[in-house]
Parts: C-alpha cells; sequence; structure tokens
C-alpha cells in the first residue's frame, strides 16, 4: 500500500516565476492538506481539500493556490514566488471521518533564488 | 487564535534517562492534541493522540496526557533509545480542517 508521494523532491526556481508541487494522497484517503514547513520550523497549513473544494485556508496570500482532482490527488500552486517562499511543501492525507490520522508525504524541497 | 508553545531545542540525552518535552496550547474550544515524530529524512509520522480532556495517548512508550486544566500535552519517555533521536512536534486541532503545529524539539540520545 503506497503511502502519501510528492513530485518532485526537489525543485529551483527564479523569483517571480510560478511552481507546481503534486501530491497523490494515501490509497483510500479523501482529504489532502498542503503545509509549508521553513527550515527550524514547524509545519505551517496552507489549506485543505475535499471534494475538490477548498475547504480551509490558513494564512497564506492568494498566489497560493490549489486544486484537487477527481482521483483525490491534489497540486500546490505559487505565483510569483519570492524568496521567503523556500520552503519544505508537505502534503497530508486523511479520511475526512479520521481527521486527526493524516499521514505526510516526504516533502517537496522548493528554494528560490 | 489557536497556538502550539514548544520547549527550546535542542534536547541531549544519554541512552535510558528519562525523557519531558513541555508542550502548551491555546485554543478556542475542544481541541484534539497529537505528538508527530520526524525522523531524519522522513516525512511527519503522528505518534500520539487525545481528543478530550484527561484522555492519555501512548505509543512505542511515549505518553502523554491531556490536561484542560494547564493547557498542557507534555510528552514523556521513561527510557529514550539512541532510535528515539528525531525531531517532535507538539500539534492541535479543533476543526479537523486545520492543524497548527509547534516548532519542533530536537532529540539527540546518546549511547
Amino acid at each position: 500500500d503506497a503511502g502519501v508521494t510528492q513530485s518532485p523532491t526537489h525543485l529551483i526556481k527564479t523569483r517571480g516565476q510560478q511552481v507546481t508541487l503534486r501530491c497523490s494522497p494515501k490509497s483510500g484517503h479523501d482529504t489532502v492538506s498542503w503545509y509549508q514547513q521553513a527550515l527550524g520550523q514547524g509545519p505551517q497549513f496552507i489549506f485543505q481539500y475535499y471534494e475538490e473544494e477548498e475547504r480551509q485556508r490558513g494564512n497564506f496570500p492568494d498566489r497560493f493556490s490549489g486544486h484537487q482532482f477527481p482521483n483525490y490527488s491534489s497540486e500546490l500552486n505559487v505565483n510569483a514566488l519570492l524568496l521567503g517562499d523556500s520552503a519544505l511543501y508537505l502534503c497530508a492525507s486523511s479520511l475526512e471521518q479520521l481527521y486527526y490520522e493524516q499521514y505526510f508525504g516526504p516533502g517537496t524541497r522548493l528554494t528560490v533564488t | 487564535g489557536d497556538s502550539v508553545t514548544q520547549m527550546e531545542g535542542p534536547v541531549t540525552l544519554s541512552e535510558e534517562a528519562f525523557l519531558t518535552i513541555n508542550c502548551t496550547y491555546t485554543a478556542t474550544g475542544y481541541p484534539s492534541l497529537f505528538w508527530y515524530v520526524q525522523y531524519p529524512g522522513e516525512g511527519l509520522q503522528l505518534l500520539l493522540k487525545a481528543t478530550k480532556a484527561d484522555d492519555k495517548g501512548s505509543n512505542k512508550g511515549f505518553e502523554a496526557t491531556y490536561r484542560k486544566e494547564t493547557t498542557s500535552f507534555h510528552l514523556e519517555k521513561g527510557s529514550v533509545q539512541v532510535s528515539d533521536s528525531a525531531v517532535y512536534f507538539c500539534a492541535l486541532s479543533a476543526t479537523g480542517n486545520q492543524f497548527y503545529f509547534g516548532t519542533g524539539t530536537s532529540l539527540t540520545v546518546i549511547p
């Protein structure tokens, strides 16, 4: 049973560019959450998707957007990249009725130069 | 707003020592509380949870009790092993949708 997978593993972008990160949830999971983890910090909640809709959003600007597909996989898009967007981006999946059992992927390391 | 405060690290202990990592929280309502662990090079894993006051979560020898009166959820283990070396995160969720994490506490156990 594959766990949560994320791609790519690492990414280097230039300021002002746009980036798309991808996440495949654990088999059977229907809810996907995205987090930003800066170096030495805890994960910060970006948003959560359920039934292809953004259900809740953290304190992140509109440059951060997402999508969930019918197969429950998800994308995180970041526009107009800033140096401060450099971080590890984590995807977590869960079952809607067992929200507390989040399974995290290994993350995508984004470096903005 | 909701938040979690963890004790600052890093923490270094000898094998078989007693471990306590402090965690306090601020929340409206009645959140569920969690401890996650991140081993080197791996993603976060749920270590234990407690969903209501006075509940004790436990797993792999780790324990934490949900104390509403002191708004705390301290992580303890009676005898740590080298394999427990990792970063530990305290977290809460009041809605089930949004999780708030602490800044993490790095633990190194030396033989």
